[in-house]
């Protein structure tokens, strides 16, 4: 089983809509919980951080962790085709990322239409 | 945020032969970190790369395949060494920076190798 798994997509909305998405996990260790927008032929910039359970919002986008569950999740709400990219869920134990404690998805591809 | 720059963005290489990647940090740092991000797969770390000492490699990948420098506290290189077509794949660099509470960790753009 995968560290962590995340449903590749790709996920085409239209402008407007809210936009879920979601990662689940196994290490009920993780504690940091990273969100990361990669947009084509760019490398991964980060969108949103929160640390253990609860929600986190940021302009449109809201990050929410349920760790009993142990699933994470970012809505993005009002979609715009500038959305469009795909989003890489990462987590940690701890609080440095370094030395291969970072957990990355493999990524969902979202297409915002017009 | 620490800016991450990256040479070259592509290239296309011939089996055998050997490509190095440059990745130049605007601030020092003590870690930098070696990605591989293949097609349907997760971020994969090859390396983290400390100032003054030998890269640590995860498993998987080892030196004489993927020389790493790392000459002080801006830069470093990655070597893909006699290149096959299962080395096709995006190599990011990145670095750990310290937010207040926390520690964040950015990316360069990213080189794009193919390997025919």
């Amino acid at each position: 089983q995968k560290e962590v798994e995340q449903d590749p997509g790709p996920l085409s909305v239209p402008e407007g809509a809210i936009v879920s998405l979601n990662c689940t996990y196994s290490n009920s260790a993780f504690q940091y919980f990273m969100w990361y927008r990669q947009y084509s032929r760019k490398g991964p910039e980060l969108l949103m951080y929160t640390y253990s359970s609860g929600n986190k919002e940021d302009g449109r986008f809201t990050a929410q962790v349920d760790k009993s569950s142990k699933y994470i999740s970012l809505f993005i709400r009002d979609s715009q085709p500038s959305d469009s990219a795909t989003y890489l869920c990462a987590m940690s134990a701890f609080l440095r990322t370094g030395a291969n404690n970072l957990f990355f998805g493999t990524g969902t591809r979202l297409t915002v239409i017009p | 945020s620490a800016v991450i720059s990256q040479k070259p963005s592509r290239d296309i290489c011939q089996r055998g032969t050997s490509l190095t990647i440059q990745c130049q940090v605007d601030s020092q740092v003590t870690m930098m970190f070696w990605y591989r991000q293949q097609p349907g797969q997760s971020l994969t770390l090859i390396a983290t790369a400390n100032q003054g000492s030998e890269a640590t490699y995860e498993s998987g990948f080892v030196i004489d395949k993927f020389p790493i420098s790392r000459p002080n506290l801006t830069f470093s290189t990655l070597t893909v060494s006699n290149m096959s077509p299962e080395d096709s794949s995006i190599y990011l660099c990145s670095v750990e920076e310290k937010a207040s509470t926390t520690y964040e960790q950015y990316f360069g753009p990213g080189t794009r190798l193919t390997v025919t």
